[in-house]
């Protein structure tokens, strides 16, 4: 069976500080890959997503970037942290077959100080 | 006019109640239809595809209704443990990989 695999659950940075959060998905192949952020009281914001090895698009400008340097891995980054930045962070898989369900990780909470 | 759009509630309810959300879709090209259950501070899981046809899943029911473009789920029998947010989630047409969330709405149900 798929899982998907984020870490860390929770984190505290400062303003200004590098950002890298990592996602890993277990089971399939060729998945696509999503990166959410959910600010407090708020919906799902999709920030990038990724049809495949080095295809990054990005959903809104910001200070954050993404990459994909494996099939199953989806890394998100940030050079310098801003207090906006701070909120839930989802990585989600879906498969490619034509049932487009997406699953979700168990999400990273960060807290820009 | 959002994309997907929720009453956001919360939809207040006794155990035991049947209790009906819908969400509405502004492109009628979409083609692909899910709701989701997110419990606090966790991530969204998925409750169910909905299907042309409305399907059903013990006590929940979806319903599909492309002339009117929305989408409804049906608790019946609603258990303490039903409380949480309900995510409808819609994909476009055309092979789109990118679902559009609603806010989500949310219910509790108490004793």
């Amino acid at each position: 069976s798929q899982t998907i695999h984020q870490w860390p659950a929770t984190l505290v940075q400062p303003v200004g500080s590098p950002l890298s959060l990592e996602c890993t998905v277990e089971g399939t192949s060729n998945p696509n890959l999503y990166w959410y952020r959910q600010a407090a009281g708020r919906g799902l914001q999709l920030l990038f997503y990724s049809v495949g090895i080095g295809q990054i698009s990005s959903e809104v400008p910001q200070n954050l970037s993404a990459s994909r340097p494996q099939d199953r891995q989806f890394i998100l980054s940030s050079k310098k942290l801003l207090l906006s930045d701070s909120g839930f962070y989802l990585c989600a898989w879906a498969g490619t077959g034509g049932s487009y369900e997406q699953y979700f990780g168990p999400g990273t909470r960060l807290t820009v100080t | 006019r959002k994309e997907v759009e929720q009453d956001p509630g919360p939809f207040n309810v006794p155990e035991g109640a049947t209790v009906a959300f819908n969400c509405t879709y502004s492109n009628s090209a979409s083609q692909s239809f899910f709701w989701y259950r997110q419990d606090c501070r966790k991530e969204p899981k998925l409750l169910m595809s909905v299907y042309s046809s409305g399907n059903e899943d013990g006590r929940f029911t979806a319903q599909l209704n492309r002339a009117s473009q929305y989408i409804s789920l049906l608790i019946r029998d609603s258990k303490l443990s039903d409380s949480a947010t309900y995510l409808c989630v819609v994909r476009g047409a055309g092979g789109s990989y990118i679902p559009t969330f609603g806010r989500g709405t949310s219910l509790i149900v108490h004793p």
